[in-house]
């Protein structure tokens, strides 16, 4: 079985800090993806990356960066939290870009920005 | 328009019932879908993949119409363990997925 796990289930931040958001999969997969999932909005891509520091932006990538220095692991950066950044975030990793071949989302953290 | 449209529900239906979640999508050019079932404060999960027509598996059916650019998903016999968020998923080109944003099904006893 696939594993993604991330770093933390449940991160708490004062406005202005920066966050790091980790996630690590096992499966030695090519592609890892990180989304937050807002209610009514569905999950957002946030930035996704295809191999080993190498990175692509999402459709919400303001105010987020992020670092693949390993293939298993994949960060996600806030590089100032702010309020609008309380969010659901979730990673996720599939083998390679081919049809037919799925996403695995790790659990999820949930990041509350005071 | 959306790339992924779905119906957000909630459906509320009795244990034992057929229930039917219908996603559009826009791009034509789409060749895979995907169903992921997600329950509360959990990670979506695979629930069915989607190539040609459709797929079966057990009590769950999922059809493809390219002519209209829908999927759908149907549940038959429900039970009280189907009650989750179900997420359509089309992706795209360059790696990219797209969710809707999910129908919500309660199966009532």
């Amino acid at each position: 079985d696939v594993k993604v796990t991330q770093s933390s289930r449940y991160l708490v931040k004062r406005t202005g800090e920066k966050v790091f958001l980790e996630c690590v999969q096992d499966m030695d997969h090519e592609n890892m993806f990180w989304y937050r999932q807002d209610p009514g909005l569905g999950l957002r891509l946030i930035y996704f990356s295809y191999d080993v520091k190498m990175k692509e932006k999402g459709d919400i990538p303001e105010g987020y960066s992020v670092s693949r220095e390993k293939k298993e692991r994949f960060s996600l950066i806030l590089e100032s939290a702010s309020t609008n950044q309380t969010s659901m975030y979730l990673c996720a990793s599939r083998q390679e870009d081919r049809v037919g071949e799925t996403q695995y989302f790790g659990p999820g953290t949930r990041l509350l920005v005071l | 328009r959306k790339e992924v449209e779905q119906d957000p529900g909630p459906f509320n239906v009795p244990e034992g019932a057929t229930v039917a979640f219908n996603c559009t999508y826009s791009n034509s050019a789409s060749q895979s879908f995907f169903w992921y079932r997600q329950d509360c404060r959990k990670e979506p999960k695979l629930l069915m993949s989607v190539y040609s027509s459709g797929n079966e598996d057990g009590r769950f059916t999922a059809q493809l119409n390219r002519a209209s650019q829908y999927i759908s998903l149907l549940i038959r016999d429900s039970k009280l363990s189907d009650s989750a968020t179900y997420l359509c998923v089309v992706p795209n080109t360059g790696n990219q997925f797209y969710f809707g944003t999910g129908t919500s099904l309660t199966v009532i006893p």
